[in-house]
């Protein structure tokens, strides 16, 4: 069965402080991807960052940027020179490979982030 | 461009009463299409996908239903709401590993 754990339940921050919010995951497939979305007080899920399983390669965007360390079954996102927008619930989520029962998402519970002006 | 949407966007209703909500997708054709909830405690369970019309999966035995009447079309349904069907409903679609969700149904059970 796949598991994902964001230890992390809730994180507050002063702005421009970088911040880590880490996602552990357990799966038997070879082949997943691994995905971080976003959760404002809107309610709406907002699609941060997919990485399949074969792509080690870190990713930066902007102020975020992910580590995947497949050796640690970890995909940290990191939020650099944090703004009081970033303020929000971050979920991890893991699926299985390509396919359409494959995509459903397993979700870690959420950190809630607050970022104090 | 591809569109989902979720109605209603807020529902309380009494114990015991029918659920509908509705979801539809626009601007692609014969999409994965999924049922989540959100729970107190912020985590996010999938209750049901479906990949064509008529198909639907349960992953949790449930006081709920699911049918696709349309392709792009996914209901969730109720006969008798109880207390603990309270929470945020989030239908979504997926294409090419990604998904993608509506705006979500909070659903308040009194």
């Amino acid at each position: 069965a796949q598991k994902v754990t964001q230890a992390q339940t809730e994180i507050s921050v002063v702005e421009k402080e970088d911040v880590t919010l880490d996602c552990v995951y357990e799966t038997r497939d070879t082949t997943y991807y691994l995905f971080w979305y976003k959760q404002p007080p809107s309610g709406e899920l907002v699609f941060l960052i997919r990485r399949n399983s074969f792509d080690e390669q870190n990713e930066i965007s902007g102020r975020y940027s992910w580590n995947f360390q497949k050796s640690t079954s970890s995909f940290n996102f990191t939020i650099t020179a944090s703004q009081v927008v970033d303020s929000a619930v971050y979920f991890c989520a893991l699926s299985g490979g390509p396919g359409g029962s494959n995509y459903k998402l397993t979700f870690g519970k959420g950190t809630l982030l607050t970022v104090n002006p | 461009s591809q569109t989902i949407h979720q109605w209603p966007a807020t529902l309380v209703q009494p114990v015991g009463s029918p659920l509908s909500l509705e979801c539809t997708v626009e601007g692609t054709s014969n999409p994965n299409l999924y049922w989540y909830r959100q729970a107190a405690g912020r985590g996010l369970q999938l209750l049901f996908y479906s990949v064509g019309i008529g198909q639907i999966s349960s992953e949790v035995p449930q006081n709920l239903s699911a049918s696709r009447p349309q392709d792009r079309q996914f209901i969730l349904s109720s006969k008798k709401l109880l207390l603990s069907d309270s929470g945020f409903y989030l239908c979504a679609w997926s294409r090419a590993g990604e998904l993608f969700f509506g705006e979500g149904s909070r659903l308040t059970v009194l």
